[in-house]
Parts: structure tokens; sequence; C-alpha cells
């Protein structure tokens, strides 16, 4: 169990730029969740898979946001055309579904992305 | 419907003296609790949990929970704080159906030497 994989941990664009970041969750975790944190506020949910569906997304993931998860395990949250307030701290998650309905889950170390 | 209220956006300590982050929760159903710790530029700690087991809760580091229905209360405590404690503190629930922790806005905690 090596814990939740992030890359790349921090990254640079240009304005109107698409930038694409990668989560591996932790193995046999089916749930996977993308959180962005900006500084000084707590994570806020994005969206959430369960295998390879995605079955939730947050109103902030507007239209230029897209998160896939082809096989269920490794997941990828893609941003078009960035702007300067996406500017933050990506986090990826993941659990494992069954036994007690408050699932705990692992996060990883988080990608950077800073828009200039 | 969940929600967390972390009552304090900094509480600050001294080396060797008590710690006490407030958290309270609303929830419909049963909820499970957490505390996540988190260092700078780094990704979240799982602290410790409760999911309805034993209400008084211990985590790494010395931190323990204890969680009181009555209040709607979880807060984290700790008999006394390390410099190496020094971070930010965020309380999460998670309830009923949903599967979205939903966390608070978080308390940094600061230690004085």
């Amino acid at each position: 169990d090596t814990g939740v994989s992030q890359n790349p941990r921090h990254k640079i664009t240009k304005r109107g730029q698409n930038v694409t970041f990668r989560c591996d969750p932790i193995s046999e975790h089916n749930r996977l969740y993308w959180y962005r944190q900006t500084l000084g506020q707590g994570p806020e949910f994005l969206t959430y898979f369960q295998n390879e569906a995605q079955l939730e997304k947050s109103r902030l993931l507007s239209d230029r946001f897209s998160a896939e998860r082809p096989k269920g395990s490794f997941s990828t949250l893609e941003i078009q055309r960035t702007e300067q307030g996406d500017s933050a701290m990506y986090l990826c998650a993941s659990s494992k579904s069954g036994g007690h309905s408050g699932n705990t889950i692992y996060f990883g170390e988080g990608s950077w992305l800073t828009v200039v | 419907a969940q929600s967390v209220t972390q009552l304090d956006s900094h509480v600050s300590v001294s080396e060797g003296t008590p710690v006490l982050l407030r958290c309270n929760y609303s929830s419909s159903y049963s909820p499970s609790l957490f505390w996540y710790v988190q260092h700078p530029n780094k990704g979240l700690q799982l602290l410790l949990k409760y999911t309805s087991a034993a209400t008084l809760v211990k985590g790494i580091n010395g931190f323990e929970a204890e969680f009181k229905k009555s209040e709607t209360s979880f807060h984290l405590t700790k008999p006394s704080a390390h410099m190496s404690d020094a971070a930010e503190y965020f309380c999460v629930v998670s309830s009923g159906g949903s599967y979205i922790p939903t966390f608070g806005r978080g308390t940094s905690l600061i230690v004085h030497p």
C-alpha cells in the first residue's frame, strides 16, 4: 500500500492553457474523490467516482473542468482554458466501500496549480 | 444535509500546555466524524475517526476526541502540545447515504516555545 499518489505535484501554467492532473488511488479502493483547496480554506468537494462511474459533481465544477476514471483505477482531472481563479491545490482521495457508511478517505499530497 | 462548524480559526498555545480544538456538526443521520491534520504544503493525514462505537476516540500523536450527541460536538484535545503539532486541523462529517465528506474551514494551531 503506497498511499494515494498525485502528479504533477506542482504546475505553473499560463492563463488559457490546459492542464491535466493524475491521481492513483490506494489499490482496491473503489471510491475516488477530487477536492480543491485555496489558501486559508478547507477542501471543497469537486467530484466523486465509484469505480469508473462519476456519481456526483459539484456546482464548482464548471464546464472547463472534466474528470475521468476510465478503468476504475487511476483518475485524471483536466482544466481547460485555465483562469487565474483556478490557482489552488487539487487534492485526490480514495476510500473503500462496504462496512460502515462513514467511509474513511485517504488523501494524496495534492497538486498545486498556479495560473499566471 | 450535513455541515461542520469549527469554532476557532486560530488557536495559540504554549508548548506543554493542553490543546482544545472545537467542532460542531449538523447531520440528518447518525454521523461519522473525522479529524484530519495538514502540515504546510502537504496533503491531509487522518488523526482519528468516530463511527458509532466508543464515544471517546483515541488517535495518533496523543490526540483524542469525544463525540457528544446532545451537544452535536466532536472536540479535539491533546494533554500536552508539542512544537510539531503546529498545523491546520480539519473536522469532517460524513453521514447517511452521502459518501461525500464535508469539511470545516479549519483551525490553525500555533504552538509557542
